[in-house]
Order: C-alpha cells, then sequence, then structure tokens
C-alpha cells in the first residue's frame, strides 16, 4: 500500500508551547488529508479534513484556533497544537487519501504529551 | 450519535478457527467500508474494503461481507493467526456526496489463542 509518513512519533513538551506535527504522503499525491485524535482505548476521533490548498474542515467539538492545520502542498500537511495544555495529551494520527482512490492510508501516529 | 458501531469490543478466538468481527452503521449515505488493524501506538493498516455495489469482498484470508438492507457488515478471518491479534477498527464513508470523510467504529479487539 501507499506510505504515509507522520512526524515526530512522540514529543514531550512544556504546558503552554506549540508542537507542530507533520504528514507526509511518499508516493502519491493526497488531496485529502484528515486529522484524527485517540485517546487510551478509545476509537479514533476525526478532529478535521483539509483539502489541498483550502481551509481545513473541522469538527463540531474541535478548536480550530487551537489545532491549526495546514495542507500546503498534495504531499504535506501540518497539525499544529497551540499553547498545549496536559489536556491535549493524546495520540494523533493522520491519513491521506488521493484523488480517485478510496482507501485512506495512515501515518504511524504522534504520541503528544503535555507536561 | 455514534454512525459506525462495533458492538463486540473483544473477540478470543482459537488459532485456526474463523474469526467474525461484525459493524453495523446508521447513515444510509455511507456507501464505502473499511477495514483496518491496529497494534497500540501504530497507525492503522488497511485491510480490505468493500463498495455498496457489492455484498462480498475477498483477500487471501479476509473477506467482508456487506447487508445494505441491515446496515450490517462483518469481517471474516479464516484461519486465524496469533499474528491477526490487534484491534479491528471498522470504517465507512460516503464518497457520492461532499461528506468526504472516513468515520470509525469503535474497534474489536481480536485476540487469537495458540
Amino acid at each position: 500500500g501507499a506510505v504515509v509518513s507522520q512526524h515526530p512519533s512522540w514529543v514531550i513538551c512544556k504546558s503552554g508551547t506549540s508542537v507542530k506535527i507533520e504528514c507526509r504522503s511518499l508516493d502519491f499525491q493526497a488531496t485529502t488529508m484528515f486529522w484524527y485524535r485517540q485517546f487510551p482505548k478509545q476509537s479514533l476521533m476525526l478532529m478535521a479534513t483539509s483539502n489541498e490548498g483550502s481551509k481545513a474542515t473541522y469538527e463540531q467539538g474541535v478548536e480550530k484556533d487551537k489545532f491549526l492545520i495546514n495542507h500546503a502542498s498534495l504531499t504535506l500537511s501540518t497539525l499544529t497544537v497551540t499553547s498545549a495544555h496536559p489536556e491535549d495529551s493524546s495520540f494523533y494520527i493522520c491519513s491521506a487519501r488521493e484523488g480517485g482512490y478510496t482507501e485512506a492510508f495512515f501515518g504511524q501516529g504522534t504520541r503528544l504529551t503535555v507536561v | 450519535d455514534q454512525q459506525v458501531k462495533q458492538n463486540s469490543p473483544s473477540l478470543s478466538v482459537q488459532e485456526g478457527r474463523i474469526s467474525i468481527l461484525n459493524c453495523d452503521y446508521t447513515n444510509s449515505m455511507f456507501d464505502y467500508f473499511l477495514w483496518y488493524k491496529k497494534y497500540p501506538a501504530e497507525g492503522p493498516t488497511f485491510l480490505i474494503s468493500i463498495s455498496s455495489i457489492k455484498d462480498k469482498n475477498e483477500d487471501g484470508r479476509f473477506t467482508v461481507f456487506l447487508n445494505k438492507s441491515a446496515k450490517h457488515l462483518s469481517l471474516h478471518i479464516v484461519p486465524s493467526q496469533p499474528g491477526d491479534s490487534a484491534v479491528y477498527f471498522c470504517a465507512a464513508s460516503a464518497l457520492r456526496t461532499s461528506y468526504d470523510k472516513v468515520i470509525f467504529g469503535p474497534g474489536t479487539s481480536l485476540s487469537v489463542i495458540p
């Protein structure tokens, strides 16, 4: 299958700082990228959907000013957690889908810990 | 409101037997369904998918069945192997509409006992 690379795989940051997570499609052009969050022993919760060159569409309850998503190219999307707090600690996963294809391929995930 | 449901949080199966994982959905606009396998602290891995125009899709040991009238699908793994032990997520999408999202169920943790 297609490869989606997510970086970093884990990060620890201080409360109040910002953290950027990158998601890259390595061997295909991702017209659509998704960002998910997973709490322990729970399902993947969709945070937002982004299409290249346009603003992300956020799910209800997700603060767009806190979780900044940029999908500047067909191979790169970034999620920036601004002014992070301990409750933002979670596992964040991106996925990407190529236009005309229907499977969404996932990155490895990023474990964020805010202390 | 949960649009994709997996009512069994866990399942244990003997090695060599069949594993059947079930999934129900409520949104009739969903027309494409996917199964993913996930290990802890890793991203989900795509397993198999099915379009709503089909009722069965098979890939090696994995077969997905779709019953549109019942809004139900199932993943069959046969024969089950210990390496199949993981959390399995059912996901749904509505490709014919502008609902360009992949919505996941809560997952079923499968344990294959040697």
